[in-house]
């Protein structure tokens, strides 16, 4: 079965760069067609869309960030890496990775299975 | 403020019907885009309800069922059970800026 698990600090001081890794198990990153996203959820608000990369490296990210983020594949250790520049404390969040397939794109994407997030406090 | 307008809140008593509406625009669910669901239950990771706009993945009941009309999409659960109780959040891709997936705010269904 499919399952991924977020790791990397819980803490981060601002301005600090994040680094977060996916590792994952049941699907293989070198599969046509998946794919590996970033989603994050600040307490109590809504999930928002960071960044998603595919088994032929095809990178996308949230134009609202995409200056801050690099999402990156290690297909042989079955990891997605997400780093984050300059960190804020609105950047507080749970951080979550998840599996999807392109399908129709990209209209038919959507996350079929996620970790189980890992929560990023952003302070001094 | 999210691209996708949700009710906050919906309560229904048990064994009743809810829906959930999904409100786009032009640049997303207008253009044709697909809407999926997601139940993220108090304290877990959000899980895939529906996919492509009326599509249940295998292992969700048929109580949850999924529609998309011009704008707007919804999701409708009948036959409500106490373990509905969550929040539910939709999904589209957007193609304003250089496009983007984007969620709805989410909508807090209480079961009474």
């Amino acid at each position: 079965q499919i399952t991924l698990k977020e790791s990397g600090p819980t803490l981060v001081k601002p301005t600090q760069t994040l680094t977060l890794t996916c590792t994952f198990s049941g699907f293989s990153l070198s599969t046509t067609g998946v794919g590996v996203g970033w989603i994050r959820q600040p307490p109590g608000k809504a999930l928002e869309w960071l960044a998603l990369i595919y088994w032929d490296g095809d990178k996308r990210y949230s134009p609202s960030l995409k200056s801050r983020l690099t999402i990156a594949k290690d297909t042989s250790k079955n990891q997605v890496v997400l780093t984050m520049t300059n960190m804020d404390p609105v950047d507080t969040a749970t951080y979550y990775c998840t599996h999807t397939t392109r399908g129709q794109w990209p209209t038919e994407t959507h996350f079929d299975y996620w970790g189980q997030g890992t929560l990023v406090t952003v302070s001094s | 403020q999210s691209v996708l307008t949700q009710p906050p809140s919906v309560s229904g008593a048990p064994g009743q019907r809810v829906t959930i509406s999904c409100t786009g625009s032009s640049s997303n669910i207008g253009t044709g885009y697909d809407v999926h669901w997601y139940q993220q239950l108090p304290g877990k990771a959000p899980k895939l309800l529906i996919h492509v706009n009326s599509n249940r993945p295998s292992g969700v009941p048929d109580r949850f069922s999924g529609s998309k009309s011009g704008t707007s999409a919804s999701l409708a659960i009948t036959g409500l059970q106490a373990e509905d109780e969550a929040d539910y959040y939709c999904q589209s891709y957007d193609n304003s800026l250089s496009g983007s997936w984007v969620f709805g705010g989410g909508t807090k269904l209480t079961v009474l």
